[in-house]
C-alpha cells in the first residue's frame, strides 16, 4: 500500500466550476498535510497546508482534512484555465522521522 | 513562502562529464534538503535526503557514487552527477525543509539536464 494515494485523473472541469481533488494516506500518525501545484515543465509550488481537522480556506482554495478517515482534499472554486496543472498531495509524519510522502499527483484541466 | 534557488536552470553536457547543481535556501536555514528527479510525465522521485554536516541518505536504487551530494552549510546543498550518460537526462529538483513552518518543503525551480 502506498503511503499517499491520489486519483491520477485526468480530471476535467469547465471554467467556473468547482474542482475537487482527493488524497488518502496510510499513516495515522501523520500530522502535516500539503497541496502543491506543478505546472508542466516547472517545479512544485506550495498552495496550501493544513494541520487540523476541518476546512482551511485561502482565496479560491479550500483544503479539507479528516484524520479519522485519513483523507485530505483540495477544492478549487471558480476554476480558471490557469488552474490547469498537476496537483500533488504530500503528508508528513513524525512516526517516520518527519519523512515527507508525495502522492503521484492528479492532473487537472479546466476547459474554457 | 520561503525561497529556494537552483543553479543552473539548464545544462547540456557531453556524455562522460560531471555536472554540479547547486541548491540554496535564500531566506532561511535548512538543515535538511532533498533531491528529486522527474522524468517527463512521471511523478517526482526522491533520490536522497541531504543533511547539513553529515552524509546524505540515498533512496533504494540510487547510486551514491554516481550522484554525489554535499550539504556543507545550512543554506547550500550540491548534487554532482558524475560521468553523466544520456539516461541521466532529467529534471532535477531540490527542496528545503523549513522548520519554522511545520516542516514544510519548498522547492527550487529545478535544473533540466541534457546529456548528449
Amino acid at each position: 500500500q502506498k503511503e499517499v494515494e491520489q486519483n491520477s485523473g485526468p480530471l476535467s472541469v469547465p471554467e467556473g466550476a468547482i474542482a475537487s481533488l482527493n488524497c488518502t494516506y496510510s499513516d495515522r500518525g501523520s500530522q502535516s498535510f500539503f497541496w502543491y501545484r506543478q505546472y508542466s515543465g516547472k517545479s512544485p509550488e506550495l498552495i496550501m497546508s493544513i494541520y487540523s481537522n476541518g476546512d482551511k480556506e485561502d482565496g479560491r482554495f479550500t483544503a479539507q482534512l479528516n484524520k479519522a478517515s485519513q483523507y485530505v482534499s483540495l477544492l478549487i472554486r471558480d476554476s480558471q484555465p490557469s488552474d490547469s496543472a498537476t496537483y500533488l498531495c504530500a503528508v508528513n509524519s513524525i512516526n517516520t522521522g518527519n519523512q515527507f510522502y508525495f502522492g503521484t499527483g492528479t492532473s487537472l484541466t479546466v476547459i474554457p | 513562502g520561503a525561497v529556494v534557488s537552483q543553479h543552473p536552470s539548464w545544462v547540456i553536457c557531453k556524455s562522460g562529464t560531471s555536472v554540479k547543481i547547486e541548491c540554496r535556501s535564500l531566506d532561511f536555514q535548512a538543515t535538511t534538503m532533498f533531491w528529486y528527479r522527474q522524468f517527463p510525465k512521471q511523478s517526482l522521485m526522491l533520490m536522497a535526503t541531504s543533511n547539513e554536516g553529515s552524509k546524505a541518505t540515498y533512496e533504494q536504487g540510487v547510486e551514491k557514487d554516481k550522484f554525489l551530494i554535499n550539504h556543507a552549510s545550512l543554506t547550500l546543498s550540491t548534487l554532482t552527477v558524475t560521468s553523466a550518460h544520456p539516461e541521466d537526462s532529467s529534471f532535477y529538483i531540490c527542496s528545503a525543509r523549513d522548520y519554522r513552518v511545520e516542516e514544510t518543503q519548498y522547492f527550487g525551480p529545478g535544473t533540466r539536464l541534457l546529456v548528449l
